[in-house]
């Protein structure tokens, strides 16, 4: 299973409203990357974690929250956020091993932010 | 500071063609370089991952080459397809804060036609 599954696929949040994005993986990778997209751009890092525990955040503003809950669980909590975050949020993961680090990515949540 | 670079942005050839996609990078000390696909308004799907002690990787119609010492790797893909078309994204990881980042190219939009 080299699946990693991303919910909701879509959506749409007013400024002052407050949701989570999800992702999901079983391949017992113990590095997992959230990235945002914007169109015709290739994904830009903004948080990674390994075992569990945050080890880069790309200087992502507040009004983004990571989680791990557990080694197979990532969350994206979204509070306050501007239009111009509306892009295409995709989560990874991989082995934490730099000797084996294929990045595996999900289907992504397309975020409209109003 | 790895750089990767993608040349060109976009490649237009008639099906059945053999064509080879070009990714450079700065830093020759490279782990591993990964080739993704993704098609419009959705996640990346690994193609192919060569580790710095290897060569090239095959899968199919698509094969992968790596040359450190002039900082090149190609993706071969051979009897073009009206399916093969997606953007293909190369990205080689570096460390930061005891994890890895992947540095992307901007890709190569890839169209057949049939």
């Amino acid at each position: 299973d080299t699946e990693v599954t991303q919910t909701p696929k879509h959506l749409v949040m007013g400024m002052t409203n407050k949701k989570s994005l999800k992702c999901e993986q079983h391949m017992g990778h113990r590095a997992m990357y959230w990235y945002k997209q914007k169109a015709k751009k290739p994904p830009e890092l903004m948080f990674v974690y390994s075992y569990e525990k945050l080890s880069i955040n790309e200087s992502v503003p507040s009004r983004f929250s990571p989680e791990c809950p557990n080694s197979s669980l990532l969350n994206l909590h979204l509070h306050a956020l501007q239009p111009e975050d509306s892009a295409l949020y995709l989560c990874a993961s991989s082995h934490d091993n730099p000797s084996y680090n294929e990045q595996f990515f999900g289907p992504g949540t397309r975020l409209t932010v109003l | 500071k790895q750089e990767v670079t993608q040349i060109p942005a976009a490649l237009s050839v008639p099906e059945g063609e053999n064509l080879v996609l070009n990714c450079s990078f700065t830093d020759s000390a490279i782990y591993n370089l990964q080739w993704f696909r993704q098609d419009p308004g959705k996640g990346l799907t690994s193609l192919l991952l060569i580790q710095s002690s290897q060569r090239e990787q095959t899968s199919g119609r698509l094969n992968a080459s790596l040359d450190k010492s002039s900082g090149r790797s190609t993706l071969y893909i051979a009897a073009s397809q009206p399916g093969d078309s997606a953007t293909y994204l190369c990205a080689s990881p570096i460390t930061q804060g005891g994890s890895e980042k992947l540095v992307f190219g901007k890709g190569t939009k890839l169209t057949v036609n049939p």
